[in-house]
């Protein structure tokens, strides 16, 4: 049930763009998108709704593929606070309230 | 508002002990998780309750247990540690479920058991 995060990793120089891929295999009710620097608690970013309601960053995009169970992480003109692993967690439709996360993917920009 | 908080920050143990994870939240969160976190692995789900009175197993539930005390308290307990539970233990909390709040994490416990 565990969401497949794709790159595993991306170095980045500051200005460039990157997009992070999540998916599943069982239908989705929500994709969360979550940052987590080394040493800290991973804190959100955004949540994108079936049916096409999104909630979160201003300065960051993603997109919601429902019927292929899909989620891109669109991160442009990348700043040196952008480094840090990025997570996306699902709720999986079938009743239960659990969210769960992928692998994540380890994003460094550099200088 | 201090958010989740987890006590203690930091945990050494030895194999065979007990041990009580504690979690905490202000923010009146219907939901709450317990996740673990290894290297390479992501985050984890080892338990999550619901609502107050209600827990469900995650995807890794072996040689935990959990007890959602009132709305703002979540436990998680460590009957007889091993040296597979080192890890780093997340505390989480969403108003409603994940299907349309955030999560909230807490700062970690970093828990070694040797």
């Amino acid at each position: 049930q565990q969401p497949v995060q794709s790159p595993q990793a991306v170095i980045l120089r500051e200005g460039e763009d990157a997009v992070i891929n999540c998916s599943s295999s069982k239908a989705l009710y929500s994709v969360h998108w979550y940052r987590q620097k080394h040493g800290e608690a991973p804190v959100f970013l955004m949540i994108l709704l079936k049916g096409g309601e999104q909630k979160g960053h201003d300065k960051i995009s993603a997109s919601f593929n429902e019927k292929k169970q899909q989620s891109s992480l669109y991160l442009t003109a990348s700043q040196l606070s952008y480094s840090g692993t990025y997570f996306c967690g699902t709720a999986i439709q079938g009743g239960s309230e659990k969210l769960v996360f992928g692998k994540g993917t380890k994003l460094t920009v550099n200088p | 508002n201090a958010g989740v908080t987890q006590t203690p920050k930091f945990q050494v143990l030895k194999t065979g002990q007990s041990m009580t994870l504690q979690c905490a939240q202000d923010m009146n969160h219907n939901s709450m998780y317990w996740y673990r976190q290894d290297p390479g692995m992501g985050l984890r789900l080892i338990y999550y309750s619901a609502s107050e009175g209600t827990t469900d197993k995650g995807e890794v539930p072996n040689g935990y247990n959990v007890s959602r005390l009132n709305k703002r308290e979540f436990s998680l307990r460590l009957e007889s540690a091993a040296p597979s539970q080192t890890s780093v233990y997340f505390c989480a909390s969403s108003y409603l479920g994940p299907r349309n709040t955030e999560a909230f994490f807490g700062q970690g416990t970093r828990l070694t058991v040797v």
